[in-house]
């Protein structure tokens, strides 16, 4: 069963222009929301993390809108560079769970320059 | 401090043979995961720990051991591999704070079996 869902598979953007990822997620009970960012032949790590009782958080050039009714949230990343091209994956966990994270399938960015 | 180290970077088993994965953590973190990465499929859990001498199964364990009996190492050990487990695998581990768990994740092992 897959609980969290995300599109598109891979992504192609010019220099400057706004990437956005999105996520959907079926388990009512998750409550934290962290982006993973992935460069080729590394281990992904942490860029930013939402929790449900804000709708929107931003760190510099990138940005998580969060949308509890829907049960969906993205990933906005504003003029987007060449550097930014990697693997972005988002993920869900409960506070049940502990520290175990639910991922979903990736999208690969590609920044044009 | 390093981080998260694993060993081997990459390795080439035949069908049958078996291994282990060397994981070992040095920000002294209670918790650490064992994940595979195949190619549009995102990260499955394989195992997890939350502590020395506690382990538990996590999406795709099947095929796959582990053991935990020291807070930094965190060995995942494949018996009669099979083309199946051909992937990458990455260890991670965290700690808990202000009710969120940041993972960080190893380089990775790039094991292809035939």
């Amino acid at each position: 069963q897959q609980q969290v869902k995300q599109s598109p598979q891979s992504l192609i953007v010019q220099k400057g222009g706004i990437s956005i990822i999105n996520c959907a997620y079926e388990n009512t009970a998750f409550d934290y929301f962290p982006w993973y960012q992935q460069f080729p032949g590394k281990g992904p790590a942490l860029l930013i993390a939402i929790r449900p009782d804000v709708s929107e958080k931003k760190e510099g050039r990138f940005t998580i809108s969060f949308n509890k009714s829907a049960k969906q949230f993205s990933l906005h990343i504003m003029d987007s560079q060449p550097g930014d091209s990697a693997t972005y994956f988002c993920a869900a966990s409960e506070e049940t769970s502990g520290s175990r994270l639910t991922f979903g399938e990736g999208t690969q960015l590609t920044v044009n320059p | 401090n390093a981080g998260v180290t694993q060993t081997p970077k990459f390795r080439i088993l035949k069908i049958g043979q078996s291994m282990t994965l060397q994981c070992t953590q040095d920000m002294n973190h209670n918790y650490m995961y064992w994940y595979r990465q195949d190619p549009g499929m995102g990260l499955k859990l394989i195992y997890y720990s939350v502590g020395a001498g506690i382990t538990d199964k996590g999406e795709v364990p099947n095929g796959y051991n582990v053991s935990r009996s020291t807070t930094e190492d965190f060995p995942l050990r494949l018996e009669l591999a099979a083309p199946s487990q051909t992937s990458v695998y990455f260890c991670a581990s965290s700690y808990r704070q202000g009710g969120s768990y940041e993972q960080y994740f190893g380089p990775g092992t790039r094991l292809t079996v035939t």
